[in-house]
């Protein structure tokens, strides 16, 4: 299993480009959730699903579009950058469904600079 | 409003020395609480969590952390420190364990 894999690692853009953060799990999570991470903020919520074509808002949602047609992936747009939103940011899914105790799997991360 | 507290930004230990990491936390009830690790560039790992039970839990590499309700604290600790423990620690609760709530971050750098 790849858990969660995020792409690209790396991106820089122009201030009002757009661009798409891909997300994809292969553990068959029904929740998925976008977090981004800040020096001094630790990490807030941007956006969340708990499947399916279910998406909704966390902390930080201004700026951030997401959807979920499918159970494995979960892109987060950025419809027009900011410099506010440099940042790192990472995807991370979870098993809801299972029995017991479980946790959230973050994937490696993607960090985005806008100049 | 719920909020998590990790008051030190920056420790410096030396390797071998014993290790404590504070995090005090502001919710309605007993929340979940976890640890997460992050080496530089690194996504988060789990170090340890607390549903409920016993309240001193232990993790991986040699991390354990308590409960302690009255002050609402989850402080982290392990006896000896290694150089590879360098690294970015995470305190988080939540109500479930999905939507969580970090702490800002304490960054832990160990001398040889």
């Amino acid at each position: 299993n790849a858990g969660v894999t995020q792409t690209p690692k790396f991106q820089v853009l122009k201030t009002g480009q757009s661009m798409t953060l891909q997300c994809a799990q292969d553990m068959n999570h029904e929740y998925m959730s976008w977090y981004r991470q800040d020096p001094g903020m630790g990490l807030r919520l941007i956006h969340y699903s708990v499947g399916a074509g279910i998406t909704d808002q966390g902390e930080v949602p201004n700026g951030y579009n997401v959807s979920r047609s499918t159970t494995e992936d979960f892109p987060l747009r950025l419809l027009s950058a900011a410099p506010s939103q440099t940042s790192v940011y990472f995807c991370a899914s979870l098993d809801r469904l299972s029995s017991g105790a479980n946790v959230l799997t973050f994937g490696a991360g993607s960090r985005l600079t806008v100049l | 409003a719920q909020s998590v507290t990790q008051p030190d930004i920056h420790i410096t230990v030396s390797e071998g020395a014993s290790l404590e990491l504070r995090c005090n936390y502001s919710y309605g009830a007993t929340p979940y609480l976890f640890w997460y690790v992050q080496s530089p560039g690194q996504g988060l790992q789990l170090l340890l969590k607390y549903f409920s039970g016993d309240t001193l839990v232990q993790g991986i590499k040699g991390f354990e952390a308590e409960f302690k309700r009255s002050q609402s604290s989850f402080n982290l600790r392990k006896p000896s420190v290694h150089w590879s423990d360098a690294a970015e620690y995470f305190c988080a609760v939540g109500y479930n364990t999905d939507k969580l709530i970090f702490g800002t971050g304490t960054r832990l750098q160990v001398f040889p």
